[in-house]
């Protein structure tokens, strides 16, 4: 199936604790993105890249780091932990940019418990 | 100011009336729209796109958008139990990076 696909579903973990999320997408799209969706539904934009920029959200802390070993794949690597990192990620991507007729395709989300 | 600002509600409405979602943007060369219901415990699913001023319907759904206004809305007609959910705005702006509002909860009382 063409999807974004992202592993773990669920991850629950302590503080202090280093975790990786991994995300693909076989959609043939150049930009990939991590978004962070806490308890109130907000979407935030965590990070945005395709293979020539990547674009940080200047309030995103710098424990988190986007990792892409391919244009297909970006990964989203998270360090020491913290409580307030408790949220749901959602990998997703879309067509290259300047294309109006471009929507963002989800991953499935991964819920993220730090305890 | 935030980029995209929604009513946030919670809206309800009975089933069978029109339920009117509402979004402003601020990025005033922003091209691109989106109406994206996420029900609870799922990823958003794109249900409508709009580019160009004016109105965009497909089945029960009807997207308008006015550029000089900097805003979208998005009516839902014959309004359906399965259509409660969380409904969220988006908008990809200049710089190719898409901005959601903080969405609007809708329940259809049946």
């Amino acid at each position: 199936d063409t999807a974004v696909s992202q592993t773990p579903k669920y991850l629950v973990t302590q503080m202090g604790n280093d975790k990786s999320i991994k995300c693909e997408q076989n959609l043939g799209h150049d930009t990939m993105y991590w978004y962070k969706q806490d308890s109130k539904k907000f979407l935030k934009i965590m990070f945005s890249y395709n293979n020539k920029e990547l674009i940080i959200n200047e309030t995103v802390p710098n424990r988190f780091s986007p990792k892409s070993p391919d244009k297909a794949h970006l990964n989203l690597h998270i360090n020491s932990l913290e409580l307030g990192d408790s949220a749901v990620y959602f990998c997703a991507s879309s067509q290259i940019p300047g294309q109006n007729n471009s929507p963002l395709h989800f991953g499935n989300g991964t819920r993220l418990t730090v305890t | 100011q935030k980029e995209v600002e929604q009513n946030s509600g919670p809206l309800s409405v009975p089933e069978g009336a029109i339920a009117s979602l509402n979004c402003t943007y601020s990025d005033r060369g922003s091209q691109s729209f989106f109406w994206y219901r996420q029900y609870s415990g799922k990823s958003p699913e794109l249900i409508m796109s709009i580019y160009s001023n004016g109105d965009k319907e497909d089945g029960r759904f009807t997207a308008q958008l006015n550029k000089a206004s900097q805003y979208v809305s998005l009516l839902i007609r014959d309004s359906q139990p399965s259509d409660s959910a969380t409904y969220l705005c988006a908008v990809r702006n200049t710089g190719n990076q898409f901005y959601f509002g903080t969405g609007t909860s809708l329940t259809v009382i049946p």
